[in-house]
């Protein structure tokens, strides 16, 4: 199946700090998609990207895919607690399977 | 309409056993996935369906896990001769063809003892 490198697996941070994670693919994606889990909750849709360096934004997050189509980030802005969670990514080559990352558990310290 | 909900939330079985899992999808959604997700990994991709077509299975996937969705509403999931290695939690997501965001159920948890 497809492969998805997802990194940094864990991320401390200080509420206000920012918060970015990566997500690499080694072939060309058509699409790729963001998730957000809760503690003992279920993956929530964040967002879709489908353009070859599209930057879509949602308040304090943003998000990037790669020129190649290979690669995107999610960056979050001046972190709060509610930010809680991991974070996965979710590839796909066709439009119909999705394989996920292994997700980047974000931690933040009040 | 108050999301996909899955059935049962928790199962205990005993290794060998056969266990049955249900997904309500969202109505109005003709997609339907199956996902397994253990501690610390992100979502293993199982099945989908298209309405009541099964048009993907993963080629991991033991021939003991069948998935069918008879009338292209709900789902059932089922596991034959459960192991250890099964216990795992098993997510539905539905969607609609062309939108791509999938909105995941609660979750099966199965415990295989």
């Amino acid at each position: 199946g497809q492969q998805v490198m997802q990194i940094p697996q864990y991320q401390h941070v200080q509420e206000g700090e920012d918060f970015t994670t990566y997500c690499n693919s080694s072939t060309t994606l058509s699409n790729i998609q963001w998730y957000k889990q809760r503690p003992g909750g279920h993956p929530v849709f964040l967002i879709q990207l489908v353009k070859s360096g599209e930057v879509k934004k949602q308040k304090r997050l943003t998000f990037q895919f790669g020129e190649a189509k290979k690669n995107s980030s999610l960056h979050i802005t001046a972190t709060q607690t509610t930010d809680v969670g991991t974070y996965f990514c979710a590839v796909t080559n066709t439009g119909n399977q999705f394989y996920f990352g292994t997700g980047t558990s974000l931690t933040v310290i009040p | 309409d108050t999301g996909v909900s899955q059935n049962p939330r928790h199962k205990i079985t005993k290794r060998g056993q056969n266990v049955t899992f249900r997904c309500d999808p969202i109505s109005e959604h003709n997609r339907l996935y199956w996902y397994r997700q253990t501690l610390g990994q992100g979502p293993e991709f199982l099945t989908y369906f298209q309405n009541e077509a099964q048009l993907e299975k993963s080629r991991l996937l033991s021939d003991r896990f069948s998935a069918e969705r008879p009338k292209g509403s709900f789902s059932t999931l089922e596991i034959q001769r459960t192991e250890q290695g099964d216990s795992a939690m098993y997510l539905c997501a539905s969607s609609l063809v062309g939108e791509g965001e999938q909105y995941f159920g609660p979750g099966t948890r199965l415990t295989v003892t």
